[in-house]
């Protein structure tokens, strides 16, 4: 039972442009949900967050969208550099505890 | 400021075994957690430890267990390995409990044969 989804496996972006990474989740108790970055050989690294009284959270060139009704979200990466270039994750929280469930992640390639 | 290290960085094992895994939290950190992650999906939640204590486990069986120390370095340790035990183990570790940002180590890759 997969409560947080990513369906796109990779995509593909030319730099400059926008990524647009999606997230869909199934459990209406989650409130808080977050994105990680990782490159391989290395951990994850946190992106940014979102809490569930919010529709919108920016920090820099990264935002994220929270659409509560659909359970969804989507992370907007503008302009894409080729840095970006790393598997991007979704993750969620309920508000019981701060366990995180995590979506299966999405290779992001940045295109020069 | 150091990061947070694992140690070994590749481990292979036979069914049975058993394995420990260690992980050294971030400077000023007090609560660790750690994940399993399979090839081609997300980390999956073990357990956390909060001040030498656990906090929260996910849905693994007993055979997966852990320790926090004095220092709040942690260990997982796993019994009676499994085939499906290989995957990369994450360690994560967090300034307090709650909702405060996780600081990923690199991970320990285990195979089990």
């Amino acid at each position: 039972d997969q409560q947080v989804k990513q369906n796109s496996p990779s995509l593909s972006v030319q730099e400059g442009r926008i990524s647009i990474l999606n997230c869909d989740y199934t459990n209406s108790m989650f409130d808080y949900f977050l994105w990680y970055k990782k490159y391989p050989a290395e951990g994850p690294t946190f992106l940014i967050s979102i809490s569930s009284i919010k529709d919108k959270n920016e920090d820099g060139r990264f935002t994220v969208f929270l659409n509560k009704s659909a359970k969804h979200l989507s992370l907007h990466i503008v302009p894409s550099q080729p840095g970006d270039s790393a598997v991007y994750f979704c993750a969620a929280s309920p508000d019981s505890n701060y366990q995180l469930i995590w979506g299966a992640g999405t290779k992001l390639i940045i295109k020069p | 400021e150091t990061g947070v290290t694992q140690s070994p960085t590749h481990l292979i094992k036979t069914r049975g075994q058993q394995v420990t895994l260690r992980c050294s939290s971030q400077s000023g950190h007090n609560t660790v957690s750690w994940y399993q992650q399979a090839l081609g999906q997300g980390p999956q939640f073990i357990f956390q430890y909060y001040r030498e204590e656990e906090n929260g486990r996910g849905n693994f069986p007993p055979r997966f267990s852990g320790l926090q120390f004095p220092n709040y370095s942690s260990e997982l340790n796993v019994n009676a390995l499994e085939l499906d035990d290989s995957a990369l183990y994450l360690c994560a570790s967090s300034l307090m409990q709650g909702r405060e940002t996780q600081y990923f180590g690199p991970g320990t890759r285990l195979l089990v044969l």
